[in-house]
């Protein structure tokens, strides 16, 4: 059962473009909503996360956006540059768990 | 500080073989996990620790087993060796509490022939 359904599973943008991951959960307890970015070759990083009180966060180019009540969340990454290639996962974790949901993954390539 | 590291980086392995992956983390971390990635698939959690001493079963645990003797250590054991557990592993640490930002290790290629 995958708790937490991320898509598209891979996405082409263009430079300069905006990029948007998209996650959808069905957990009404999870209570925090990370995003972990992967290089090739490497581990997943912590990028941004999300409480539910909050409808959106914003970090440089990369804003979360949160809608409790359709129970899904994502991912923009403006202005996409090369660099922004990489995996990115999504993630929830359920009060009180030791263990975080992840999504299975949106590879997203750049193109300059 | 190096964070987690991971050992080896890469291995290869003939069905039957045993070996075991080693983790350590610098950063005082209560919680370590160990997670398999296969493409398509995400990260699937196989072991998990929340302390020293301590182990709990993750989605998918058969056939690896685990030990946190120290609590900078997590070691990810194959007693015998399948060709379905070739993947990357990888390892990662986080806070008491915060178990939601997790830091990961570079990660262990490995490949069962």
């Amino acid at each position: 059962q995958q708790q937490v359904k991320q898509s598209p599973q891979s996405l082409i943008v263009q430079k300069g473009g905006i990029s948007i991951i998209n996650c959808a959960y069905e957990n009404t307890a999870f209570d925090y909503f990370p995003w972990y970015q992967q290089f090739p070759g490497k581990g997943p990083a912590l990028l941004i996360a999300i409480r539910p009180d909050v409808s959106e966060k914003k970090e440089g180019r990369f804003t979360i956006s949160f809608n409790k009540s359709a129970k899904q969340f994502s991912l923009h990454i403006m202005d996409s540059q090369p660099g922004d290639s990489a995996t990115y996962f999504c993630a929830a974790r359920a009060g009180g768990s030791y263990i975080p949901t992840f999504g299975r993954g949106t590879s997203l390539i750049v193109h300059p | 500080n190096a964070g987690v590291t991971q050992t080896p980086k890469f291995r290869v392995l003939k069905t039957g073989q045993s070996m075991t992956l080693l983790c350590a983390q610098d950063m005082n971390h209560e919680y370590m996990y160990w997670y398999r990635q296969d493409p398509g698939m995400g990260l699937r959690l196989i072991h998990y620790s929340v302390g020293e001493g301590t182990t709990a079963k993750g989605e998918v645990p058969d056939g690896y087993n685990v030990s946190r003797l120290k609590k900078q250590n997590f070691l990810l054991g194959l007693e015998s060796a399948a060709p379905s557990q070739t993947s990357v592993y990888f390892c990662a640490s986080s806070r008491s509490g915060r178990p939601y930002e997790q830091y990961f290790g570079p990660g262990t290629r490995l490949t069962v022939t």
